[in-house]
C-alpha cells in the first residue's frame, strides 16, 4: 500500500514564474491537506481539499491555490513566485471524519522548491 | 502569532538515558496534540498524540505528558536509543484537522 506521494521531488523557477506541485493521497483518503515549512521552521498550512472544495485556509495570499480531483489527488499552484516562497512543500491526507473529530494527517516526503 | 512554541531549538542527550522535548501553547481551543517526527528528506512521521480530555498517553518507549492548566505539553523517551536522533515537531489541533506546529526540537542521541 503506497503512501503519500508527491511530485516533482525538486524544483527550481525564478521569481514571477508559476509552479504546479503533485499529490496523490494514501489509499483510503478522501481529505488533503498542504503545509509549507520553511528552513528551520515548523509546517504552516496552506490549506485543506474535501470532495473537490477547499475546506479551510491558513493566512496564505490568493497566489497560493489548489484543485482536488475525483480520485482525490491534488494539486498546489503558486502564481508569481517570490524569492520567500523558497520552501519544502508537504502534502498530507487523512480520512474524512465527523464534525470536531480528528483523523490522523499522513505526511508525503515533500518537494523542495527554490526561487531564484 | 506563534500558538505553538517549542522554546528548545535542539536537545542533547546520552544513548539510554531519558529525552524529554517539551511544547507550549497558547490557544485554549485546542484539542487534541501530536507529536511528529521528521527525518532529512523525509515527511513527518506521526508518533504519539492525546486527547485534551487525557492528562497522560503512553505507547512503548514514549509517553507524552498534557497540563491544560499550563498550557504544556511534554514528549518524554526513554531510554533514549540512536535511532530517535531527529527533529521533533510539536502540533495541536482545534477540531478542523488543521495542524498547528511547533518550530521543532533537533534530538541528537549520542553513544
Amino acid at each position: 500500500d503506497a503512501g503519500v506521494t508527491q511530485s516533482p521531488t525538486h524544483l527550481i523557477k525564478t521569481r514571477g514564474q508559476q509552479v504546479t506541485l503533485r499529490c496523490s493521497p494514501k489509499s483510503g483518503h478522501d481529505t488533503v491537506s498542504w503545509y509549507q515549512q520553511a528552513l528551520g521552521q515548523g509546517p504552516q498550512f496552506i490549506f485543506q481539499y474535501y470532495e473537490e472544495e477547499e475546506r479551510q485556509r491558513g493566512n496564505f495570499p490568493d497566489r497560493f491555490s489548489g484543485h482536488q480531483f475525483p480520485n482525490y489527488s491534488s494539486e498546489l499552484n503558486v502564481n508569481a513566485l517570490l524569492l520567500g516562497d523558497s520552501a519544502l512543500y508537504l502534502c498530507a491526507s487523512s480520512r474524512s471524519g465527523g464534525a470536531g473529530s480528528y483523523n490522523e494527517q499522513f505526511f508525503g516526503p515533500g518537494t523542495r522548491l527554490t526561487v531564484l | 502569532d506563534q500558538q505553538v512554541k517549542q522554546n528548545s531549538p535542539s536537545l542533547s542527550v546520552q544513548e539510554g538515558r531519558i529525552s524529554i522535548l517539551n511544547c507550549d501553547y497558547t490557544n485554549s481551543m485546542f484539542d487534541y496534540f501530536l507529536w511528529y517526527k521528521k527525518y532529512p528528506a523525509e515527511g513527518p512521521t506521526f508518533l504519539i498524540s492525546i486527547s485534551s480530555i487525557k492528562d497522560k498517553n503512553e505507547d512503548g518507549r514514549f509517553t507524552v505528558f498534557l497540563n491544560k492548566s499550563a498550557k504544556h505539553l511534554s514528549l518524554h523517551i526513554v531510554p533514549s536509543q540512536p535511532g530517535d536522533s531527529a527533529v521533533y515537531f510539536c502540533a495541536a489541533s482545534a477540531g478542523a484537522q488543521k495542524l498547528v506546529f511547533g518550530q521543532g526540537t533537533r534530538l541528537t542521541i549520542n553513544p
